[in-house]
């Protein structure tokens, strides 16, 4: 069974940089594209980034230079390393397998405030 | 303002159909695959149609997908109560190098 679990959300001050995590079981993450969707409080889906089977990674142009993808193929683990954390990066951060994300995870929240 | 353009909100009655826009560009709906996921409140976004007209194992065959040139529809037969839900369409961007999702339609089955 395919399961994508969240973590490593919080309370974060601007500025500052956090780093999710997406533990995937029932495939293997270095053989899919990933992706990291975002969803800010009451409004609609924004994809964030991707990272191909290849290698391969795309940014949004909101998150760009700021964050960045990766995998740990050994802990079949995706991250997103967020950096200079603004207030409007605030939102609910999801992990999704393949480019027609058929698997999301739970989400994860990350609220951006001093 | 999002790329590809969904309306804000539809309604319509139990055991009725009801269609879903999306409106694209070359770029996007054009040139690349569309996708339409359903978000029931409170919960992950779940894939209801990919590469433009396919239905993923165990989503119910009152979901359809279609697409002509740059835009697409999500069309619900039937509906029921529990097909209340934000819905909202997907595409690659060649111009951008990544993933837009249309602003999402909040559906009410009145």
């Amino acid at each position: 069974e395919v399961q994508l679990v969240e973590s490593g959300g919080g309370l974060i001050q601007p500025g500052g940089s956090l780093r999710l995590s997406c533990a995937a079981s029932g495939f293997t993450v270095s053989s899919n594209y990933m992706s990291w969707v975002r969803q800010a409080p009451g409004k609609g889906l924004e994809w964030v980034s991707v990272i191909y089977s290849g290698g391969s990674t795309y940014y949004a142009d909101s998150v760009k230079g700021r964050f960045t993808i990766s995998r740990d193929n050994s802990k079949n683990t995706l991250y997103l390393q967020m950096n200079s954390l603004r207030a409007e990066d605030t939102a609910v951060y999801y992990c999704a397998r393949d480019l027609t994300c058929n698997y999301w995870g739970q989400g994860t929240l990350v609220t951006v405030s001093s | 303002q999002s790329v590809l353009t969904q309306p804000p909100s539809v309604s319509e009655a139990p055991r009725q159909r009801v269609t879903i826009s999306c409106s694209g560009s070359s770029s996007n709906i054009g040139n690349n695959a569309v996708n339409w996921y359903q978000q029931l409140p409170g919960k992950a976004p779940k894939l209801l149609i990919y590469y433009d007209d396919l239905l993923p194992s165990g989503v119910s065959d009152r979901f359809s997908g279609s697409k002509s040139g740059t835009s697409a529809s999500l069309a619900i037969s039937g509906l029921q109560s529990e097909d209340e839900a934000d819905y909202y369409c997907a595409a690659w961007d060649d111009s951008l190098n990544g993933q837009v999702f249309g602003g999402g339609t909040k559906l009410t089955v009145l």
